[in-house]
């Protein structure tokens, strides 16, 4: 069976520390990975794509295969930054399967 | 920059009234979803559409629920005879490929 695991439901990290942000996956085939995030009072809005390997808002994920993984790393965190984060895994169809969502927090 | 609309924000109806929840999807967007959040539990696929059909349900949509796209530009999930439980938050979503969707805000959906 599919899952998205994400290991720590907060996060909270000082402004210009690192972040990084776990996801584990369990998918028999090629996955497609992805990060979307919802700020405050705000839509879920995509963050990044595992294919695309581009860098948004600063921030990257590498998919790992051997280890099951795709987390989310920012070298240097940003107040606006605070958000909730979820991995999410696209097993058919466009259907993503969800993580349960890290809440960020970035103290000044 | 096109988004994905949905309404109403919120709405409140009686425990076996139907309810009819709305999204205009991104306008050259071909797939469309529909996804269910209740309060603190995870994100979870509902339904996904592409030319005009159901392609993939998960198990929570059941016969209560149907999608219709009536007029070319607006999706709708009808949940018949509510229940108690069915009170989340629900969003809409389209994506012009089947490779990362663009999410509505959210219609909130309180069942009494």
């Amino acid at each position: 069976a599919q899952r998205v695991t994400q290991p720590e439901k907060l996060l909270s990290v000082f402004k210009g520390a690192p972040v990084e942000l776990k996801c584990n996956y369990s998918y028999s085939g090629s996955p497609e990975l992805f990060w979307y995030v919802q700020y405050s009072r705000q839509r879920l809005q995509l963050l990044l794509r595992h294919i695309s390997r581009e860098s948004i808002k600063g921030f990257t994920a590498d998919l790992n295969k051997g280890e099951t993984s795709f987390h989310l790393k920012k070298p240097f965190a940003q107040e606006e930054d605070s958000a909730m984060y979820y991995c999410a895994l696209s097993p058919s169809w466009g259907k993503l399967q969800f993580g349960a969502g890290t809440q960020v927090v970035v103290t000044p | 920059e096109p988004e994905v609309t949905q309404t109403p924000s919120h709405q409140v109806t009686q425990m076996g009234q139907e309810v009819i929840l709305r999204c205009v999807p991104i306008s050259n967007h071909l797939y469309f979803y529909w996804y269910r959040q209740i309060l603190g539990q995870k994100v979870e696929f509902l339904v996904s559409f592409y030319n005009n059909e159901i392609s993939e349900k998960s198990e929570i949509f059941d016969d209560q629920f149907s999608v219709e796209r009536p007029d070319g530009s607006n999706f709708t999930l009808k949940i018949r005879s509510t229940k108690l439980e069915d009170s989340a938050m629900y969003f809409c979503a389209s994506s012009e490929e089947t490779n990362g969707a663009f999410f509505g805000q959210g219609t909130r959906l309180t069942v009494v």
